[in-house]
């Protein structure tokens, strides 16, 4: 059964600071792994979708890179703002639908 | 457009009593899903269907009904509600197959449910 596991639950970050998110899977036979944003009280948002032949996924600020075979994918935010503040969760798929199985989250606080 | 439209946004049950949230989607997706939050549970699958006329179990189906007889709509029904499924219900969306933007999903913005 896929697991996925996010480290750390929670970060406190001043601004500006370049940061990594990390997300773990436990079989690495996904289709593909995405990267979502939920603010509080509201739905999610995706950030990122990286199919399984690609490395990385690259929009704005935020950059994901994706290594299947040490099951395991990171969200690097670069230069931190107030409004990056939210809960970031990662998901992958195992097929060509829409099917996913979430970490818990990591709720990131970035400091003025 | 719309995108993803939930209703209600928050509920009060008592135990036993039954009730349907309401899912529709103007984006023409084949690929409907219902997901439940809970803390330190993260998102959890109770049904999806992949077009009009076809619904299959997620990992948390029990107590939970679906159908889908358009392509728009997604109604989730709580047969006889339980104090366990107190939590926030998303409806998602997407289009499948090789098209752009496809397996991206578009979440509603959520059902708080309470059962008491």
């Amino acid at each position: 059964k896929q697991e996925v596991t996010q480290i750390p639950a929670a970060l406190s970050v001043p601004e500006g600071e370049n940061l990594v998110l990390n997300c773990s899977f436990t079989d690495s036979a996904i289709y593909n792994l995405q990267w979502f944003r939920q603010d509080p009280g509201k739905g999610l948002t995706s950030l990122l979708l990286i199919q399984s032949s690609q490395r990385e996924q690259t929009s704005g600020r935020l950059n994901a890179s994706l290594d299947k075979s040490s099951g395991r994918s990171t969200l690097y935010i670069a230069a931190s703002q107030p409004g990056d503040s939210a809960t970031y969760l990662c998901a992958v798929s195992s097929g060509n639908t829409g099917k996913l199985i979430f970490g818990q989250g990591t709720t990131l606080q970035v400091k003025p | 457009n719309a995108g993803v439209t939930q209703t209600p946004k928050f509920q009060v049950l008592k135990t036993g009593q039954s009730m349907t949230l309401q899912c529709a989607q103007d984006m023409n997706h084949e690929y409907m899903s219902w997901y439940r939050q809970d803390p330190g549970m993260g998102l959890r699958l109770i049904h999806y269907s992949v077009g009009a006329g076809i619904t299959d179990q997620g990992e948390v189906p029990n107590g939970y009904n679906v159908s889908r007889s358009t392509t728009e709509d997604f109604p989730l029904r709580l047969l006889s509600a339980a104090p366990s499924q107190t939590s926030v219900y998303f409806c998602a969306s997407t289009r499948t197959g090789g098209r752009p933007g496809a397996n991206v999903l578009t979440f509603g913005a959520g059902s708080r449910l309470t059962v008491l």
